[in-house]
């Protein structure tokens, strides 16, 4: 595996359910994001983190639970979501977090839909 | 705070003709600039930046980028447009500095190119 990857690519999942995105990077990077693409609408950062520690919340509902386990791991914790919470959820990595120089890289997403 | 336009939400051109996509910032401080170009069921993938120095910017696939202080812009340009160049692009500003490096991201501009 290379660069960035997410999984699922695609997720259905009921208002009551609980489910989690993994994303995983193989580019030695310290930082990793989460961002939420909804249509018609512009990318909105959720959660930074910088060598595991969370350095941005974004004022994101507490229904979505960020965990990064290491540098190269994210996991997006899912529960009671609503239809409206139903996006493009997208993972990124970055040398470092600080920096604002860096290129972010991202991976293919997971397409969420919350029924 | 920083910000992104992007105007024109969809823009078609035809095979062979000038790309122009154009992107306006506002930021207090210099700006570090992005294109990035997202193919259907993908993430995002970085054409070309600016951060300092030249003000004309070479990106992948003949793309080029020009930032503009007076003009507070960053219009994205290809002189003969590829039908494998249909896809969504967005701008994003860095705001840089801090803890977290924050892409802010424009709403994007839907690339058709018609045969």
């Amino acid at each position: 595996e290379t660069g960035v990857t997410q999984t699922p690519r695609h997720l259905v999942m009921g208002m009551t359910n609980k489910k989690s995105l993994k994303c995983e990077q193989h580019l030695g990077h310290n930082a990793m994001y989460w961002y939420k693409q909804s249509a018609k609408k512009p990318l909105e950062l959720m959660f930074v983190y910088n060598f595991k520690e969370q350095t941005e919340n974004n004022s994101v509902p507490s229904r979505f639970s960020p965990e990064c386990p290491n540098s190269s791991h994210l996991f997006l914790h899912l529960h009671t979501l609503q239809p409206e919470d139903s996006a493009l959820y997208l993972c990124a990595s970055s040398q470092e977090s600080g920096r604002p120089n860096n290129e972010q890289f991202f991976g293919p997403g997971t397409r969420l839909t919350v029924l | 705070a920083q910000s992104v336009t992007q105007l024109g939400s969809h823009v078609s051109v035809s095979e062979g003709a000038l790309v122009l996509l154009r992107c306006n910032y506002s930021s207090s401080v210099p700006p570090y600039l992005f294109w990035y170009v997202q193919y259907p069921n993908q993430g995002l993938q970085l054409l070309l930046k600016y951060t300092t120095g030249a003000t004309l910017v070479k990106g992948i696939n003949g793309f080029e980028a020009e930032f503009k202080k007076s003009e507070t812009s960053f219009h994205l340009t290809k002189p003969s447009a590829h039908m494998s160049d249909a896809a969504e692009y967005f701008c994003a500003v860095s705001e840089g500095g801090g803890a977290t490096n924050k892409l802010i991201f424009g709403t994007g501009t839907l690339l058709a190119v018609q045969p």
